[in-house]
């Protein structure tokens, strides 16, 4: 079982729609938990963090965790064609020492 | 803040020379730095953590002869690829913490190897 769990996509929304990304985890211990932004061509963008259950907003984005369903997702409000991207969930997590493990990602497409 | 830079952003060069890769903390002190390969439309994958002042720890998999790695200061992290070899090009991301492992990373801009 991957440690850390995404949809690859892609997943195709309209413009000024609600982008819903999800991504779940197998080590309970983990205490930390992200969301980075992938262009194409381009190194990941740090756009989320959250480490407590419940919601967490930033502008557009909202992170919700549930550690009890090992379950974090994002949500992007009124999406933009310049949300589209790969986004990676990625979760700090115990094995031998804390590491930082990343989904695979998902493509998320805007369309105007 | 938090910005991290990395040179040279590509490369070419032919198979058998070894190519050195630059990482740097330019706002903040780095006691965590981390380097990633990424080939195209997959995953990134974790090469080595390192660590300044320490040997840098490998995932498995990695040959640490090949993907040499020095953390000599708190801002800088190099990256050699030596005996280069096509399938060694990739897309090489470095990223730098503010603390081991827990907190938040922060990636360069990655360099694109392509070897000849």
């Amino acid at each position: 079982q991957k440690e850390v769990e995404q949809n690859s996509g892609p997943l195709s929304v309209p413009e000024g729609a609600i982008a819903s990304l999800n991504c779940t985890y197998s080590d309970r211990v983990s205490q930390s938990f992200f969301w980075y932004r992938q262009y194409s061509g381009k190194s990941p963008e740090l756009i989320m963090s959250i480490y407590s259950n419940g919601d967490k907003e930033d502008g557009r984005f909202t992170a919700q965790l549930n550690k009890a369903s090992q379950y974090v997702s994002l949500l992007i409000r009124d999406s933009q064609p310049s949300d589209s991207a790969t986004y990676l969930c990625a979760v700090n997590a115990y094995t031998g020492g804390f590491k930082t493990i990343f989904g695979a990602g998902t493509r998320l497409f805007v369309k105007a | 803040g938090a910005v991290v830079s990395q040179h040279p952003s590509w490369v070419i060069c032919k198979s058998g020379t070894s190519v050195k890769i630059e990482c740097r903390s330019l706002d903040f002190q780095a006691t965590t730095m981390f380097w990633y390969r990424q080939f195209p439309k997959q995953s990134l994958m974790l090469m080595a953590t390192s660590n300044e002042g320490s040997k840098a720890t490998y995932e498995q998999g990695v040959e640490k002869d090949k993907f040499l790695i020095n953390h000599a200061s708190l801002t800088l992290s190099t990256l050699t690829v030596t005996s280069a070899h096509p399938e060694d090009s990739s897309f090489y991301i470095c990223s730098a913490g503010l603390a081991g492992g827990g907190s938040e990373q922060y990636f360069g801009p990655g360099t694109r190897l392509t070897v000849t």
